[in-house]
């Protein structure tokens, strides 16, 4: 059974802190790791895929980076905004036959307080 | 380009009933994956269909089954329910599964009564 753990379970910041979160997952038999967003009564929106070790990826305020070696990604939110408020996501896919599923952690839950 | 839709919303359904869910995948994507998600837990993986074949399966009993038509679109169904399959259940579409981002419905709200 994979374990795909992040911390903390949920954050309350200022409108204008930036802030980070944790998603730890197995580092042996590595193929992708995903990043997503859901906001409350919407459905699960892709923020980033990532496949390779030291890989960094930005969308506009956010980013990622990614440590296969050491198991762990974190997600970086820069000046936060109440619009970020939501739970973010991140999933992991072993290489091999489980390569098509993803295996979530159960989420870090973000409110940005105006 | 229309996104990923799943019939019905809203579903009640009592123990003992079985239930079947749709989703119709974007178009040009040929893997769907089912999950669910109950309180306090992540999203489970139920299982990931590509091109009519199921490729992977998660942990969940047998009365738990899906298929996928030429189309690519996808359905699951859940025999004799329990009060425990009260859940959401997503489903996912991509282009080709772990590597490729996923493109979620909305949603199935099911409740068993």
């Amino acid at each position: 059974i994979l374990n795909v753990e992040q911390s903390p379970q949920s954050l309350h910041v200022q409108e204008g802190d930036s802030t980070n979160f944790t998603c730890s997952f197995p580092s042996s038999n590595f193929y992708a790791l995903h990043w997503y967003r859901w906001e409350t009564a919407k459905s699960p929106e892709a923020l980033f895929v990532m496949t390779l070790n030291g890989d960094e990826k930005k969308k506009g305020r956010i980013s990622a980076t990614l440590n296969t070696k050491e198991g762990y990604s974190y997600l970086y939110i820069k000046g936060s905004q109440p619009e970020d408020s939501a739970t973010y996501l991140c999933a992991f896919s072993p290489a091999g036959a489980g390569s098509y599923q993803l295996t979530f952690g159960k989420g870090t839950k973000l409110s940005v307080i105006p | 380009k229309a996104g990923v839709t799943q019939t019905p919303r809203y579903l009640i359904k009592t123990r003992g009933q079985q239930v079947t869910l749709s989703c119709s995948p974007i178009s040009g994507h040929r893997s769907v994956s089912w999950y669910q998600q109950t309180p306090g837990q992540g999203l489970q993986f139920l299982f990931e269909y590509f091109s009519e074949t199921q490729r992977n399966k998660g942990n969940f009993p047998g009365r738990f089954s899906g298929r996928q038509f030429s189309n690519s679109r996808s359905e699951m169904n859940v025999s004799t329910l329990e009060l425990g399959d009260s859940a959401l259940y997503l489903c996912a579409s991509s282009l080709d599964g772990g590597h490729f981002e996923a493109f979620f419905g909305q949603g199935t709200r099911l409740t068993v009564v």
